[in-house]
């Protein structure tokens, strides 16, 4: 799983986008944020092109399946508040056992 | 609500065993997953609990009891390597993984 840029930093207000590529042929995509002293947080998922959810923390963040290997997160004005390490995720749909593959993660710093 | 409790920090020795605890309450429960994270990097699988009892592999092992909640992960041969974050994490009904917030794990030479 792949995950670009890897360091992002921006200010209050702007629009940006990470972008998650994986070739494992996973249905299953997602992103997490996570923070320090909490659990990965789940923003959206996918279960296949063309499929998106909301996940627990879905507020100010966007996402798209543009096929079954991609999967970009949005945020269309960033915050302060969304300073937080990014991470992408893939597994297959099917049953509870598959475990997820992590991208390398996206740390974004918004002043 | 969902819930997922581990230790926040613990300390062992080169060479030691240590026990990370896990206990959960969760809206239906398909599997419990352990994760390995290093400093600054990915989690990476480290096992996957569905049925009672432990499950070995090499110097990790994971058990766990569904009636009770709760899971441990077992360290053996501590190595200097192993420092890092240990995340447990439970499959709810609905195959959606919730996540504890991680116990850092810190050896000592």
């Amino acid at each position: 799983v792949t995950q670009n840029p890897r360091y992002l930093i921006t200010v209050t207000g702007k629009k940006l986008t990470v972008t998650c590529s994986q070739n494992m042929n996973h249905e299953y995509m997602s992103w997490y944020r996570q923070d320090p002293g909490m659990g990965l947080r789940l923003i959206h998922y996918s279960v296949g092109e063309g499929t998106t959810a909301k996940g627990e923390v879905p507020d100010g963040y966007n996402v798209s399946r543009l096929n079954q290997r991609e999967f970009s997160l949005r945020m269309e004005s960033a915050a302060p508040s969304q300073t937080s390490v990014y991470f992408c995720a893939s597994r297959n749909a099917s049953g509870g056992a598959n475990e997820q593959f992590f991208g390398p993660g996206t740390r974004l710093t918004v002043l | 609500g969902q819930n997922i409790d581990q230790p926040t920090e613990m300390t062992a020795t080169e060479g030691a065993i240590v026990q990370i605890n896990c206990t959960y309450q969760t809206s239906g429960f398909n599997g419990l997953f352990w994760y390995q994270q290093h400093a600054g990097e990915a989690p990476t699988f480290l096992s996957y609990n569905v049925l009672d009892g432990l499950e070995e592999k090499g110097r990790f092992s994971s058990f766990l009891s569904r009636s009770k909640g709760y899971s441990y992960l077992l360290l053996k041969e501590l190595q200097m390597k192993d420092s890092a974050s240990y995340l447990c994490a439970v499959t709810d009904s609905n195959y959606q993984l919730i996540w504890g917030a991680g116990t850092k794990l810190i050896i000592k030479p």
